[in-house]
């Protein structure tokens, strides 16, 4: 059974829509994570998360917007798409922050196309 | 800031034959961990291999690697290759205070027949 589920696996936006990438994790981490990964920029950290509380932020722009409801759950909102937005987006989850347990597990991505 | 430079963006090899897959890094942290990512076609990131003690050498897989932090490197070595070891290879750095990786721009290993 998968660990960390996210969907969908494949989604295709036209330009200026707005979208929301789910992540659940069922490893019973308490820190949780969301990377892009692109033909430019191979693999990119985007947030953490700590018990629901935001880290860390990396993304230079508002339009990407971490949603966390619980403390297994931290989906990604996505506004005002753009075609550079194209990318695969992973989320990842780690028993802690930080320390001998920080090891992140990564989740199957979605393949996000903007048209 | 943080940086990780992997200098091979493609490397092919034969079966069997023995490989070596460059990092380097600059950091003005010492509190810092370093890993290896193995990302094969379509399929998420995994670890690989981990370390931060310096000089010493981990291995997982076939593949091991050495922290080396007077040449700031901690290179990827394997004997042998496999077929099966196709695939995309990050390596990272983490902060032990922030586990924010920055990650190199990897470099993707082909292995032919």
């Amino acid at each position: 059974d998968p660990k960390i589920i996210q969907k969908p696996k494949y989604l295709v936006a036209v330009t200026g829509s707005e979208k929301i990438l789910i992540c659940e994790q069922y490893l019973g981490h308490n820190a949780m994570y969301w990377y892009r990964q692109s033909a430019k920029k191979p693999l990119e950290f985007m947030f953490s998360y700590s018990y629901q509380k935001l880290m860390d932020n990396q993304t230079a722009s508002s339009r990407f917007q971490p949603q966390s409801s619980k403390k297994n759950h931290l989906d990604l909102q996505i506004t005002a798409l753009k075609p550079d937005d194209s990318a695969t987006y992973f989320c990842a989850s780690s028993q802690d922050f930080w320390g001998p347990y920080a090891e992140q597990f990564f989740g199957p991505g979605t393949r996000l196309t903007v048209l | 800031g943080d940086s990780v430079t992997q200098t091979e963006g493609l490397v092919t090899l034969t079966e069997g034959l023995p490989v070596k897959l460059n990092c380097t890094y600059q950091t003005a942290y010492s509190d810092v961990a370093f890993f290896w990512y193995v990302q094969h076609l379509n399929e998420a990131p995994k670890l690989l291999l981990r370390s931060s003690t310096d000089n010493k050498r981990t291995e997982h897989q076939g593949f091991h690697a050495t922290l080396h932090k007077s040449s700031s490197s901690f290179h990827l070595q394997k004997s042998s290759v496999q077929l099966s070891d196709s695939a995309l290879y990050f390596c990272a750095l983490r902060r032990n205070n922030n586990n924010a990786p920055r990650f190199g721009a990897g470099t993707k290993l082909t292995v032919k027949p």
